[in-house]
């Protein structure tokens, strides 16, 4: 069964500071993975994913993750924090059926100014 | 814009009351999703459907039900609302993956329902 761990439910950084949120992911097939985002009172909406390919992968708003499978880690980051970064993030990886996504318990990042 | 619509933002039920969520999509998508979002837990699946008329249990389905009868409709149903279902449900909906990508899934922007 697949499942993901986010190490930190909360994240503080300073504005203009490096972000780097951890994902590590278990699959028991080549895996789809995933980085949403949610801003206060508002649904879920992609950051980036990772299918096949490169393994280092760019999403919005400046946003990178990179897939090490030896690690089984999918970790988001950010080289500058910015204000409007302040949001919980949550990695998510594809069951075994390519359909449906288990997501971790979220990290919730904090921008001080 | 592709978009995925919840019928209510919020709302207050009582316990013991039926409650009826609704979610609608634009974007021709098989698969459909109701997911609960508790602090600390995540995104747990509650029920999915992957057609017209056809409904699969997730992980957390005890006191839920739900019904798909149009392509772009699926509702969630709580039969006698209780107060450990105060919390915010989200729709999401999905192509199978391979047709248009890896199955990356498109959310509403939540129910946040409170049972009294």
């Amino acid at each position: 069964a697949q499942s993901v761990t986010q190490l930190g439910s909360h994240v503080s950084v300073s504005e203009g500071a490096l972000v780097l949120l951890r994902c590590n992911y278990s699959s028991s097939v080549p895996p789809y993975l995933f980085w949403y985002v949610q801003y206060p009172n508002q649904g879920l909406q992609l950051l980036l994913k990772y299918t096949t390919g490169a393994t280092l992968v760019k999403g919005i708003n400046g946003f990178e993750a990179e897939f090490k499978k030896s690690e089984t880690s999918f970790h988001l980051t950010k080289p500058s924090a910015h204000m409007s970064d302040a949001a919980e993030y949550f990695c998510a990886v594809s069951a075994g059926d390519g359909n449906k996504l288990v997501f971790g318990a979220g990290t919730i990042l904090r921008v001080k100014s | 814009d592709v978009k995925v619509t919840q019928s209510s933002r919020y709302l207050v039920k009582r316990t013991g009351e039926k409650v009826f969520l609704e979610c609608v999509q634009d974007m021709d998508h098989e698969n459909m999703f109701w997911y609960r979002q508790d602090p600390g837990l995540g995104l747990r699946l509650i029920y999915f459907s992957y057609d017209v008329k056809m409904k699969e249990k997730g992980d957390i389905p005890e006191g839920y039900s739900v019904s798909r009868e149009k392509k772009e409709r699926f509702s969630l149903i709580l039969e006698s609302a209780s107060t450990n279902q105060t919390s915010m449900y989200l729709c999401a909906s999905s192509s199978p993956p391979g047709l248009f990508g890896a199955g990356e899934l498109f959310f509403g922007e939540g129910s946040m329902l409170t049972v009294l």
